[in-house]
């Protein structure tokens, strides 16, 4: 079983403040997606990157996959209340239809 | 939309009992999976389907089985019911095929096992 750690797993920050989001594994992925989930809900997709090196934005958010494919980061800038929740990155090995999520960081935005 | 639809979304068991999760989705995808939650370890894949009539095992399939008989409806069954098996339950579908597929969740179902 391929493990996937993210950390910090606990991140309480003040509005306003940047932050990073790390997803690391010892294995290779064809592909990482980065989903964030609240409290009564399933998760929600955010991106999907392909490219080792690739880097998409959105918003405040920026996603980066590692060179080597196997780890990817989240940045956050200027934190608002409404990106509390826990996120998850998720992996995808390649010929394989199974999705690997990662331990997940449970992120709290203080107004 | 309905998206995927589980039910129910509380249930409490005695140690023992059966009885099954269902999971519906309207979106004709042909892969669709279970996982459950568990704090500080993520979701962790249970069983999962790419298409009718064919099943396969995830990370942590003990003590659970599956089955699909259509494209829309892929039941999770707990045979004889432990309380390690409380946790919250998520049914997942997506597109078959690729490796950039949107995984669609529903809104899970807590179960407790007493």
């Amino acid at each position: 079983t391929q493990l996937l750690e993210q950390s910090p797993q606990f991140l309480s920050i003040q509005e306003g403040e940047n932050l990073t989001v790390y997803c690391n594994s010892s294995s290779v992925f064809s592909s990482l997606q980065w989903y964030r989930q609240e409290p009564g809900e399933g998760p929600v997709l955010l991106v999907t990157v392909v490219t080792g090196g690739e880097v998409k934005k959105l918003k405040r958010l920026t996603f980066q996959f590692g060179d080597a494919r196997k780890d990817s980061s989240l940045h956050i800038t200027a934190a608002q209340p409404g990106d509390t929740g826990l996120y998850l990155c998720a992996g995808r090995n390649f010929g394989n239809e199974k999705l690997t999520f990662g331990t997940g960081t449970r992120l709290t935005i203080i107004p | 939309n309905a998206g995927v639809t589980q039910t129910p979304k509380f249930q409490v068991l005695k140690t023992g009992q059966s009885m099954t999760l269902q999971c519906a989705q309207d979106m004709n995808h042909e892969y669709m999976s279970w996982y459950r939650q568990d704090p500080g370890m993520g979701l962790r894949l249970i069983h999962y389907s790419v298409g009718a009539g064919i099943t396969d095992q995830g990370e942590v399939p003990n003590g659970y089985n599956v089955s699909r008989s259509t494209t829309e409806d892929f039941p999770l069954r707990l045979l004889s019911a432990a309380p390690s098996q409380t946790s919250v339950y998520f049914c997942a579908s997506r597109y078959q095929g690729g490796n950039t597929g949107e995984l669609f969740f529903g809104e899970g179902s807590r179960l407790t096992v007493l």
